[in-house]
């Protein structure tokens, strides 16, 4: 579980307020990703990044806003948030960002927005 | 377009007894799959995953699965239940190395001491 680690574990806010999530890799990947879980709901991947660049962004509302300073580091800025965004959003890093590598989750941060 | 179901949204075995968690998936290629297990308040973690190798794959904590091509299935079994086995299982399917992963909506595994 030391490989990918995310910061904080939990965290309550409301919907005018802007916050941010970290997430750090050990493991040399070049490649990082946010993924949302809801309850009852498939894993929905959010971003990925390849090298510190953006290859994908699935659609997600512009109050998500993904930043990936180096190959390392992944953070996901929030702001004016609603109700239904709350969920466990795991951060995950591979190699090199292709379909078949293997995914290392960290242990998620838990979103509850009031 | 590719999917994947998993048959069962809960199992629950009896500790000692076999474990059988199903996956069937739709794609017009063979595709690379993968189980993950999610722990209660953890992160998801790799059991195993098939990329056109032996259709057999055994992966970690006793899991193994096969692939079977003619029923479109990557079913994940286990012969005795340990009640560390108590989980979510998402099985995940990508068409080629250049595809997004999919993810199944998760098993949840119970298991009965």
């Amino acid at each position: 579980e030391t490989g990918v680690t995310q910061t904080p574990r939990h965290l309550v806010m409301g919907m005018t307020n802007k916050k941010s999530l970290k997430c750090e890799q050990h493991l040399g990947h070049n490649a990082m990703y946010w993924y949302k879980q809801s309850a009852k709901k498939p894993l929905e991947l959010m971003f990925v990044y390849n090298f510190k660049e953006q290859t994908e962004n699935n659609s997600v509302p512009s109050r998500f806003s993904p930043e990936c300073p180096n190959s390392s580091h992944l953070f996901l800025h929030l702001h004016t948030l609603q109700p239904e965004d709350s969920a466990l959003y795991l951060c995950a890093s591979s190699q090199d960002g292709l379909g078949a590598d293997t995914q290392y989750f960290g242990p998620g941060t838990r979103l509850t927005v009031l | 377009a590719q999917s994947v179901t998993q048959l069962d949204s809960h199992v629950s075995v009896s500790e000692g007894t076999p474990v059988l968690l199903r996956c069937n998936y739709s794609s017009s290629y063979s595709p690379s799959l993968f189980w993950y297990v999610q722990h209660p308040n953890k992160g998801l973690q790799l059991l195993l995953k098939y990329t056109s190798a032996a259709t057999l794959v055994k992966g970690i904590n006793g899991f193994e699965a096969e692939f079977k091509k003619s029923e479109t299935s990557f079913h994940l079994t286990k012969p005795s239940a340990h009640m560390s086995d108590a989980a979510e299982y998402f099985c995940v399917v990508v068409k080629t190395s250049y595809d997004k992963v999919i993810f199944g909506p998760g098993t949840s595994l119970s298991v009965i001491p």
